[in-house]
């Protein structure tokens, strides 16, 4: 099975300030036509999981352009330019080039 | 509206069977692969199952292989987990969610979650 491995695990952040969370995996989620299949979502207290990035670097409908995606090979980054107070939760990435699909431990978001 | 819902969750003794349902509305349920994510309590996140709009899989985890059967009944805009063999660490919250992409048939990016439903089993 496919690990992703996510860090830090908490990171407090203060308004205004970038923000970047790490998510390395066990083998290439490149597949063959050029496609990272990997994905990054946040859930927020009490709600469920939403999606934020898709394949690597594509941003969800209705995601805020303060959230972009990079990364390829086995080495992928969330980085948010300017953190909200909405943007406190928990993100986790996610790989879905092979079954079973398996998420990062998460990395718990949360202000200063 | 588009939306997920799920019910079926409860109580269950370990050794039981529970079956889960997922109703979806507002979109063109049959082209859409769909999966079951579980969370435990207070944990992270462990994708379940899929099932695409085609012929590829289902596939499930490893930890719930050979107890769990995902199926969708596209007349009823419905999707199902039939659990068996309920273990104390099937215990989670259970939710379904739909990839993104119509017709896919590869690789899922989950866009669209239901609210979930909890399924505990306890003795």
């Amino acid at each position: 099975d496919i690990v992703m491995t996510q860090s830090p695990l908490s990171l407090p952040v203060t308004p205004g300030e970038p923000a970047s969370i790490s998510c390395r995996s066990s083998q290439s989620l490149l597949f063959g036509t050029g496609v990272h299949y990997i994905d990054w979502y946040l859930q927020k207290p009490g709600q469920s999981p939403q999606l934020l990035i898709y394949t690597a670097s594509n941003r969800a409908s209705g995601v805020p352009d303060r959230f972009s995606g990079s990364g390829s090979g086995t080495d992928f980054t969330l980085k948010i330019s300017r953190v909200e107070a909405e943007d406190v939760g928990v993100y986790y990435c996610m790989q879905t080039i092979q079954p079973p699909w398996t998420f990062g431990q998460g990395t718990k978001v949360d202000i200063k | 509206e588009v939306q997920l819902l799920e019910s079926g969750g409860g109580l269950v003794q370990p050794g039981g069977s529970l079956r889960l349902s997922c109703a979806a509305s507002g979109f063109t349920f049959g082209n859409y692969a769909l999966s079951w994510v579980r969370q435990t309590p207070g944990k992270g996140l462990e994708w379940v199952s899929v099932v695409y709009s085609g012929d590829l899989g289902p596939f499930y985890a490893d930890s719930v292989k050979g107890r769990f059967t995902i199926s969708r009944d596209n007349s009823k805009n419905t999707l199902y987990l039939q659990m068996t063999s309920l273990r104390v660490d099937d215990t989670a919250v259970y939710y379904c969610a739909r990839d993104r992409w119509p017709n896919g048939n590869y690789g899922a990016s989950f866009d669209l979650w239901g609210q979930g439903t909890l399924v505990t089993v306890s003795s």
